[in-house]
Parts: structure tokens; C-alpha cells; sequence
């Protein structure tokens, strides 16, 4: 059973602060790796993926692997009210094509003014 | 921006009934998939299809559903015989090589 982990939350941050959200997987052969984003009654949409160890930037967002410890993370620096949505942390064993997607339960982010 | 699009976006069936619901993906996709979230859970893996037939689908799609590529350009998801316990978000979504982007979703009640 391949399972993907994340704090349920919810997590409140002020706006301005960096959101910090984990999650762990517990197939060492997965690849890629993908944070989405679902506002309440919406569809996820990508903002982040991954695929080496280290970090990803891109904007405001960073995404972290750290494939020996079965970890990666997505920190939103400079939080806007607008970030408040559920996080979905998802999962591929990759390879030549993507395949199935193992999603986490998401985090509840709200970022209050 | 390209997008895949789902219709309806809102269905509601009787119990027993059947359903269908209707993608169209990205048009240089060529992997498509169907997911499910039920309220409050995880988004669910069913069924991905690739060069007209299923490449892999998870122990939820059972006989029940269904899947078919009817024309170049709609990807459907057929569930027979529909159950309660079968109410859900129901996205579809298309890839290429690396990343899978969503359709809006088609909520399904069956009452």
C-alpha cells in the first residue's frame, strides 16, 4: 500500500509569513512529485513539481525533496490571503510516462490579513 | 491556456441508474485519467487510458465502470448501475510525459 502523509492542519499563518507544508511517502521508488493547490469545491491545480533531491523555486513557492528520507516539503513565502486553499501533496513511481498519482489527505492552509 | 474541460459540471442520477460523464483533454495529451474525491477525503486514483485502452486502474473501478475514447477529442467515464457510496468529485485529467493537469470536475449526487 503506498501511502503519502501530510499534517491535516489546519495551518493559520499571517499574512506576509512563509506556510510551511510536509509530507511523507512511504514508496522509495516514486519520482515525481507534485504539490497542488484545491480551493474549497474546486479542482486540484498543479502549482509545483519535483523531481531531484534539493530545492525548487519558483516564485513564491519552493518545493523540497529529500529522497533518503522519504520527505518534501512546499514553502510559501510572502503568504497571501489567496494561498488560503488545501494543499495536496501526490506522488509517481514515474519512469517513461507519469501514471497514477498517489495523493496525500491535504493541508488546510488559511492566511489571515 | 489549454485546459481539459468536464461536462456536466453537476449530475443527478437515481440510484440504479446509469451516468456518463464527459472530458474533453488537452488537445497534445495523450495519457488521460479519471479520479474521484468523495467530501472530506483524498483524491482517488480509478483508471488511466492510454493509446485506446486502460494502462492501469485501481481496485475501486470495478465492473461498474467504464471508459472510452468515442472520437478524437472526448475521453468518457461510464458508471452503471449507480450506488450512493458513488457520490464524488469525479475529475479528469490529461498528461504528457511529466505532469497532469485537472479538469474543474463533474460533481455526481446519486439520490
Amino acid at each position: 500500500q503506498k501511502e503519502v502523509e501530510q499534517n491535516s492542519g489546519p495551518l493559520s499563518v499571517p499574512e506576509g509569513a512563509i506556510a510551511s507544508l510536509n509530507c511523507t511517502y512511504s514508496d522509495r521508488g516514486s519520482q515525481s512529485f507534485f504539490w497542488y493547490r484545491q480551493y474549497s469545491g474546486k479542482s486540484p491545480e498543479l502549482i509545483m513539481s519535483i523531481y531531484s533531491n534539493g530545492d525548487k523555486e519558483d516564485g513564491r513557492f519552493t518545493a523540497q525533496l529529500n529522497k533518503a528520507s522519504q520527505y518534501v516539503s512546499l514553502l510559501i513565502r510572502d503568504s497571501q490571503p489567496s494561498d488560503s486553499a488545501t494543499y495536496l501533496c501526490a506522488v509517481n513511481r514515474g519512469g517513461s510516462t507519469l501514471g497514477r498519482l498517489y495523493f496525500g489527505r491535504g493541508t488546510q492552509l488559511t492566511v489571515w490579513p | 491556456e489549454p485546459e481539459v474541460t468536464q461536462t456536466p459540471s453537476h449530475q443527478v442520477t437515481q440510484m440504479g441508474q446509469e451516468v456518463i460523464l464527459r472530458c474533453v483533454p488537452i488537445s497534445n495529451h495523450l495519457y488521460f485519467y479519471w479520479y474521484r474525491q468523495i467530501l472530506g477525503q483524498k483524491v482517488e486514483f480509478l483508471v488511466s487510458f492510454y493509446n485506446n485502452e486502460i494502462s492501469e486502474k485501481s481496485e475501486i473501478f470495478d465492473d461498474q465502470f467504464s471508459v472510452e475514447r468515442p472520437d478524437g477529442s472526448n475521453f468518457t467515464l461510464k458508471i452503471r448501475s449507480t450506488k450512493l457510496e458513488d457520490s464524488a468529485m469525479y475529475f479528469c485529467a490529461s498528461s504528457g510525459r511529466a505532469e497532469a493537469f485537472f479538469g474543474q470536475g463533474t460533481r455526481l449526487t446519486v439520490v
